[in-house]
């Protein structure tokens, strides 16, 4: 256990649906990243978060997917209009440069 | 060509044996290696990581990094079944004027150790 902690753990939505995702980082780590990662690829980064701003995101992350850090705590990534290219694991990573630790991640299947 | 480029394997291989796991990357501005492991599943596990060149050792992992050669291994020695998972290489760095240090991983290497 990292102590990072991401809910919920598996998701199956239908096409079209919006999903939202949460990530709730050790408290103490400022930095938060957001990754998916597809069967048989490793995880691809989406986006940064440095407190509470966000600093960086990738261009895999369309206009439907947007990312929010209040007050520096919890994340939540949420996909509009979900597509079933979404369907991938999504994770949370907190902790200093070279020591990214990761939670379990959320499994979204899109049918 | 990937910035990082990792054989996906699998690898299958009699328990106790010496496994040696490889990536090779092209961005030279790469400072930090990390080694991660992920079960089935489960979120990556950070096994090891380094800064730079040189060598690292905790218990039965070695870490190597030769950045000359733009070439990483890590070593696992007196494999166990327990070991059997995917091995992903990720490294990060200043790009572009700054860095927020994001992870640029491997593919993974599916390691299978048989009892």
């Amino acid at each position: 256990d990292t102590g990072v902690s991401q809910n919920p753990r598996h998701k199956i939505t239908k096409r079209g649906q919006n999903v939202t995702f949460r990530c709730d980082p050790i408290s103490e780590h400022n930095r938060l990243y957001w990754y998916r990662q597809t069967l048989g690829q490793g995880p691809e980064f989406l986006t940064y978060f440095q407190n509470e701003a966000q600093l960086e995101k990738s261009r895999l992350l369309s206009d439907r997917f947007s990312a929010e850090r209040p007050k520096g705590s919890f994340s939540t990534l949420e996909i509009q209009r979900t597509e079933q290219g979404d369907s991938a694991m999504y994770l949370c990573a907190t902790g200093l440069p070279y020591e990214q630790y990761f939670g379990p991640g959320t499994r979204l299947t899109v049918t | 060509q990937k910035e990082v480029e990792q054989d996906p394997g699998p690898l299958s291989v009699p328990e106790g044996a010496i496994v040696s796991l490889n990536c090779t990357y092209s961005n030279s501005a790469f400072q930090y290696f990390m080694w991660y492991r992920q079960y089935s599943r489960k979120g990556p596990e950070l096994l090891m990581y380094t800064y730079s060149s040189g060598n690292k050792e905790d218990g039965r992992f070695t870490a190597q990094v030769d950045k000359s050669s733009k070439y990483i291994s890590l070593f696992i020695r007196d494999s166990q079944p327990s070991d059997s998972a995917t091995y992903l290489c990720a490294m990060s760095g200043w790009r572009n004027g700054g860095s927020n240090y994001k992870l640029t991983f491997g593919k993974g290497t599916l390691l299978t150790v048989n009892p």
